[in-house]
Order: C-alpha cells, then structure tokens, then sequence
C-alpha cells in the first residue's frame, strides 16, 4: 500500500523568496509521483510528475521536484514566489505496478505575502 | 486542451434522496476515477473504472455508491440514499493510461440537507 505525508499544513512566503513544499512518500513498489494544485473553488490541476525516468522533474508555472529515493522524498520548489502561486498544493502517489488510484496527502496551502 | 466536464455545479438535495452526479471524461481516456473532498480536508478516493468495470474501490466506496458508464461518454456516480456526511466536493477525473496523472473535473459540490 502507498501513503503520502505532507509536512506542514500551511506555508507562508514573501513574494520573490523562496517556496519549499514538503512531501515524503511511502510504496511497497515503484512509485509514481505527482504534484497538484488547486485553486480556491477549482479541480485538481496537474503541475508536475515523476514517472522513473528524470529524477529532477520541471513543471508548469516555474515548479519543480526532485525525486530522493534514498529519502523517500518528493518535494516541491519554486525558487522565487508570485502572489499567484497562492493556492493548496496536493502531493500524490500512485504504485507503479498496475496502481488504479493516486492516493493524495493532506494538502499544503501557499500564502504569498506582498 | 481536452477538458473533463461535470455537472451540475452544486447541487443541494435533502437527505436520503438519490443523487447522480455526471461526468464527461476526455474522450480517448480509458482510465476513470471518482475522488471527494469534504471541505477543508484531503482529497479521498472513492473508486476507479475501467474496461467496463470497477478496478478498485475504497472503504468509502459502499453499497449506497454505485459507478456506471451508461453510453461510452457519460460516467456517473449515483448515491442511492444521501447522508448528511455525504455532504463534499466530488471531483470526477480520467487517465490515458492509469499512471501518468489525471486530468480532474471542476467538481460538483453536493449539499445535503
């Protein structure tokens, strides 16, 4: 079975810093891993996957996560904040061997500070 | 770019009442899924679909959810008798191929009263 765990609920940043977004996953196989973003009142939005080929991926929107096997570890970064980058980020992960769900973490909501 | 669409929007429906929730997935996607988020909290999966049948489904998922894919376009999600914890976002979504990311649906939020 896989799991995701996203540290820290909520995380604030001025606009231009910075953004780091924690993700740690668990999978008994091969994962696959994945950010999403959702916008308040939206879906899920797909901003980057891992599919066992790169391990730093790039994203929409000046995202990017690197996969650490070693550390079990999928974070998400962005090296400098806009105040549209407001919004919740889901972590997920799905098994790699024939998986039919993508199991999601808690979420992580973006503040942009001015 | 290709879109899921679900309808309606919001739907408010007393409880014990039947609803069905409906969704076009991408037309060349094979993979469907239904996932909830009750306001606030993380986004759940409910179950997953394909070749006609249900590949998977999650302890949420019981006997008053049901799945169909009624005419090779449609994929709906009936609750037989809602409850006022059924009360979430549910968000339809489809894949190409299962494991390379889902494009989701604008939702539909259910108010059960």
């Amino acid at each position: 079975a896989q799991s995701v765990t996203q540290l820290g609920s909520h995380v604030s940043v001025s606009e231009g810093a910075l953004v780091l977004l924690r993700c740690n996953y668990s999978s008994s196989v091969p994962p696959y891993l994945f950010w999403y973003v959702q916008y308040p009142n939206q879906g899920l939005q797909l901003l980057l996957k891992y599919t066992s080929a790169a391990t730093l991926v790039k994203g929409i929107n000046g995202f990017e996560a690197e996969f650490k096997k070693s550390e079990t570890s999928f974070h998400l970064t962005k090296p400098s904040a806009h105040m549209s980058d407001a919004a919740e980020y889901f972590c997920a992960v799905t098994a790699h061997a024939g998986g039919f769900k993508t199991i999601f973490g808690a979420g992580t909501r973006l503040f942009v500070k001015a | 770019e290709p879109e899921v669409t679900q309808t309606p929007s919001h739907q408010v429906t007393q409880m014990g009442q039947e609803v069905i929730l409906r969704c076009v997935p991408i037309s060349n996607h094979l993979y469907f899924y239904w996932y909830r988020q009750i306001l606030g909290q993380k986004v759940e999966f409910l179950v997953s679909f394909y070749n006609n049948e249900i590949s998977e489904k999650s302890e949420i998922f019981d006997d008053q959810f049901s799945v169909e894919r009624p005419d090779g376009s449609n994929f709906t999600l009936k609750i037989r008798s809602t409850k006022l914890e059924d009360s979430a976002m549910y968000f339809c979504a489809s894949s190409a191929d299962g494991n390379y990311g889902y494009t989701f649906g604008s939702g539909t939020r259910l108010t059960v009263v």
